[in-house]
């Protein structure tokens, strides 16, 4: 069975802070992505990365930063908190697509970040 | 960019009744499409998939056919149940940059 693990599970930050979320997957998947959950929102892509030590930009990403050091670890980071970036954050993981395979995302059991 | 379009909002039904939940998407590829299902205070998980045009796929009671000509891929159940209460989320698969793109979701709510 997949596993994608995040810590925290839940946080509270002050506006201006620093927050750090953690994702770690032990699915041996090279793909592994950052999304927001707002109600009416659905599910937005902030960023993704396909290799350690690189990382790529989604559809939301002003005011994030993404690391990844580690095939295994992947890391998102709002330097500075604001209101409008509580949320609940889920990462996922995937293997590479090809040769008309499926890449079924697999997610972790969120974070959910306020900020006040 | 890529966009995809669901029922809007929230769909209440009776157990044992059927429903649809519909989903139309625009992309400039040739899509794998998926449907995810998250039940309360968890995570997303895939319920169904498929690539073949106009082949009705089906998992755990639940079937969609994707019509490419109609960029469609509806979600269809015969009788719900009250486990089948959750947010519904259809997504296109970019197989090249490997990446979904969500809809807004869908919220199920079967009363008894």
């Amino acid at each position: 069975e997949a596993a994608v693990t995040q810590s925290p599970r839940s946080k509270v930050a002050v506006t201006g802070g620093k927050v750090t979320l953690s994702c770690h997957q032990t699915n041996n998947h090279d793909y592994m992505y950052w999304y927001r959950q707002d109600t009416g929102h659905g599910l937005r892509l902030i960023h993704y990365s396909y290799v350690a030590d690189s990382t790529e930009k989604g559809d939301i990403p002003d005011g994030y930063k993404a690391s990844r050091p580690s095939q295994e670890n992947f890391s998102l980071i709002l330097e500075l908190a604001s209101l409008s970036q509580t949320a609940v954050y889920f990462c996922a993981s995937s293997d590479v697509t090809g040769g008309g395979n499926y890449a079924e995302q697999f997610f972790g059991p969120g974070t959910r970040l306020t900020v006040l | 960019g890529d966009s995809v379009t669901q029922t809007e909002g929230l769909v209440t039904l009776t157990k044992g009744l059927p429903v649809m939940l519909n989903c139309t998407y625009q992309t400039t590829y040739s899509p794998f499409l998926f449907w995810y299902v998250q039940h309360l205070n968890e995570a997303p998980k895939l319920l169904l998939k498929s690539s073949t045009d106009n082949k009705r796929t089906e998992h755990q009671g639940f079937y969609a056919t994707l019509h490419k000509s109609s960029s469609s891929f509806h979600l269809q159940k015969s009788s719900v149940q009250l486990s089948d209460s959750a947010l519904y989320f259809c997504a296109p698969h970019d197989s090249g940059y490997n990446k979904l793109t969500f809809g807004k979701g869908t919220v199920l709510l079967v009363s008894p």
